[in-house]
């Protein structure tokens, strides 16, 4: 079956320093990959997504690229904020099936 | 419009009670969710609706019941829930279901306690 695995948390950093969240997935045929952000007390909001491989999702300073080599689709940003403070999910989908999760990372930005 | 609504924000019932819980997107979306969150863990996916339709049931118990009353709104109906049911339920909705690119839209949830 597919499955999504996160690299386990929780994550302290301190600002600027830089992120990498690692996400590894198993599964058959042409996933598409997500990564969500969770804030204290909100639901999720799509961080970035790749729906094939190689492909390099990106928005607000983050990047993860979709290998499929490595069926990998790690998350990284160059400086981190405290404002990055969240618990970050890595996610895959296939068509006509249910959106399979990580287990999330906390991430905590120390100013 | 790429927002998903769910009122109320925080409910708080007791064993006997009957509630629901309101969805709302307009987004022109014909798949739609309800998942639910326990502290510290994942989304579970609980319901989906496609064109208005039941599609997915995960085994959920039968004092959940969703209703799905036109393709913009999407409610759960509570009865008789355990403590053991306090979680954020999540709303989300999806273009459809046909292709994998077509990424969930998640609303705030709505915060259920059961004393």
């Amino acid at each position: 079956g597919n499955s999504v695995t996160q690299m386990e948390g929780p994550v302290t950093l301190s600002e600027e320093a830089f992120l990498t969240i690692n996400c590894t997935y198993t599964a058959t045929g042409y996933p598409s990959l997500f990564w969500y952000v969770q804030y204290p007390g909100e639901g999720l909001q799509l961080l970035l997504k790749a729906t094939k491989a190689d492909d390099k999702g990106s928005n607000k300073g983050f990047e993860a690229t979709y290998r499929k080599e490595t069926t990998s689709f790690h998350l990284e940003k160059g400086s981190v904020q405290v404002s990055d403070s969240a618990v970050y999910f890595c996610a895959l989908l296939r068509a006509g099936q249910k959106l399979v999760f990580g287990q999330g990372t906390r991430l905590t930005i120390n100013p | 419009d790429t927002e998903v609504t769910q009122t109320p924000k925080h409910l708080v019932m007791g064993m006997t009670n009957k509630k629901s819980l309101k969805c709302e997107q307009h987004m022109g979306h014909r798949a739609m969710y309800w998942y639910k969150q326990k502290a510290k863990k994942p989304p579970e996916l609980m319901f989906v609706y496609s064109y208005e339709k039941l599609s997915i049931n995960e085994s959920v118990p039968s004092r959940f019941s969703p209703e799905c009353p036109n393709s913009s709104l999407l409610n759960l109906h509570l009865h008789a829930l355990q403590p053991e049911d306090s979680a954020l339920y999540l709303c989300a909705s999806s273009q459809d279901l046909q292709n994998s690119y077509n990424e969930q839209f998640f609303g705030p949830g709505t915060r259920l306690t059961v004393l």
